[in-house]
């Protein structure tokens, strides 16, 4: 059964540093991978999609990569603001599309 | 923010009774999912839908049911509540699936307490 794990489990950082959150996972044979972020009481917003045929995904300040030989991704946030604080999700599937496993989160806090 | 309303957003009942969760999208995406989060354990999938009355079960099914009859509706159905689906339910959408997988969107939940 494929399992995900997300180091740290929280974070907090003062405004403007550039951090890393980890996602891996038991299984490697990752094909699709989703970054979340998910506000108290909300439901996830999807960040970043990093397909089958890709390894990497950026959109503005977040830049993502999925290393598909160890099952790992990381999500590179430059510049942290007060507003990235939330809690931030992976989720990989095994290609079909329907069945992403989702991790625990790092929740994360910047501080003005 | 993708067009999806889930209905009720709180609802409290007692075990034993029926209980109907509804998701309306107003994107016309094909896939439709439903999952639970709760402390410890992460989202996991309960059925997603891949076209009108076409669904299958996901990781944690078993207790209950799914429907969807028109593309923009998908329900799912608890026969008989249980203090264990006490939980917050979400839905989500997503344009693409196999082979052509898209971002899924999701809703702001259904908070579920059984008594």
């Amino acid at each position: 059964k494929q399992e995900v794990t997300q180091i740290p489990a929280a974070l907090s950082v003062p405004e403007g540093e550039n951090l890393v959150l980890n996602c891996s996972f038991t299984d490697s044979a990752i094909y699709n991978l989703q970054w979340f972020r998910q506000d108290p009481g909300k439901g996830l917003t999807s960040l970043l999609l990093i397909q089958s045929s890709q390894r990497e995904q950026t959109s503005g300040r977040l830049n993502a990569s999925l290393d598909k030989s160890s099952g790992r991704s990381t999500l590179y946030i430059a510049a942290s603001q007060p507003g990235d604080s939330a809690t931030y999700l992976c989720a990989g599937d095994d290609n079909y599309g329907q069945n992403f496993v989702f991790g625990p989160g790092t929740r994360l806090s910047v501080l003005p | 923010d993708a067009g999806i309303t889930q209905s009720p957003r709180h609802k409290v009942t007692e075990t034993g009774t029926p209980v109907t969760l509804r998701c309306h999208q107003t994107e016309n995406h094909r896939y439709m999912y439903w999952y639970r989060q709760d402390p410890g354990h992460g989202l996991r999938l309960i059925h997603y839908s891949y076209g009108v009355k076409d669904t299958d079960k996901g990781e944690v099914s078993d207790g209950y049911s799914v429907s969807r009859s028109k593309t923009e509706d998908f329900l799912l159905t608890l026969e008989s509540a249980t203090s264990s689906q006490t939980s917050v339910y979400f839905c989500a959408i997503s344009e693409g699936g196999q082979g052509a997988v898209q971002p899924q969107h999701f809703g702001d939940g259904t908070r579920l307490s059984i008594l």
